[in-house]
């Protein structure tokens, strides 16, 4: 069965400065989905950023970037130029090609220091 | 943009009670969900569905319901509330073959 594996449950960040939150998964599939969601305290789930196992490249949207390591199962994200805004729950999650669910890790929470 | 609603964000219900939770998405897409989310725990599907009237167990259907009957709409029902249901509940949806979910804003659910 395909895990996700966030190891940092709390980081904290300096407004302006970069961070870069870490997520590990395991499976056997060779085709598959990852992404990174943000949670902030409304509670609502937003897309930050998606990755397609077969593109080589790694996604970037504005601020965001992954650093997308295949053969080691690592999927980390870096924000840049932290804002305050920032300031969320974030989690990993895998989409294989069997069934339609997302597979969460257990999140990751991001402080803003001003 | 993506809009996905969910009838309330808040609710209290009493043990017993059948509760229905709505979820309505405006784009059209063939896929939606209902997850739980728990602290510790974090996200567990309950139930999703590829197409009207059609439905499929995620990992914890027990104690749950869903009912499919317009692509737009997907409810989830707890026939018998119990306080053990006590959850944020997350309704999703996302297009056939783009794997991206698109999540509404939640219901937060306390049985007493």
């Amino acid at each position: 069965a395909q895990t996700v594996t966030q190891s940092q449950p709390e980081m904290s960040v300096q407004e302006a400065e970069t961070v870069t939150l870490s997520c590990t998964y395991d499976t056997s599939e060779s085709d598959y989905y990852l992404f990174w969601y943000k949670q902030p305290p409304s509670r609502q789930m937003i897309l930050v950023i998606r990755q397609e196992a077969y593109k080589q490249q790694n996604a970037t949207e504005n601020r965001f970037s992954v650093n997308f390591q295949k053969a080691a199962k690592s999927f980390s994200l870096k924000i840049s130029d932290s804002q305050l805004g920032d300031a969320a729950m974030y989690f990993c999650a895998y989409k294989g090609n069997q069934g339609g669910k997302l597979i969460f890790g257990q999140g990751t929470e991001l402080s803003v220091k001003p | 943009d993506v809009k996905v609603t969910q009838s309330s964000r808040y609710l209290v219900k009493r043990t017993g009670e059948k509760v229905f939770l709505e979820c309505v998405q405006d784009m059209d897409h063939e896929n939606m969900f209902w997850y739980r989310q728990d602290p510790g725990l974090g996200l567990r599907l309950i139930y999703f569905s590829y197409d009207v009237k059609m439905k499929e167990k995620g990992d914890i259907p027990e104690g749950y319901s869903v009912s499919r009957e317009k692509k737009e709409r997907f409810s989830l029902i707890l026939e018998s509330a119990s306080t053990n249901q006590t959850s944020m509940y997350l309704c999703a949806s996302g297009i056939q073959g783009t794997e991206t979910q698109y999540f509404g804003p939640g219901t937060r659910l306390l049985v007493l």
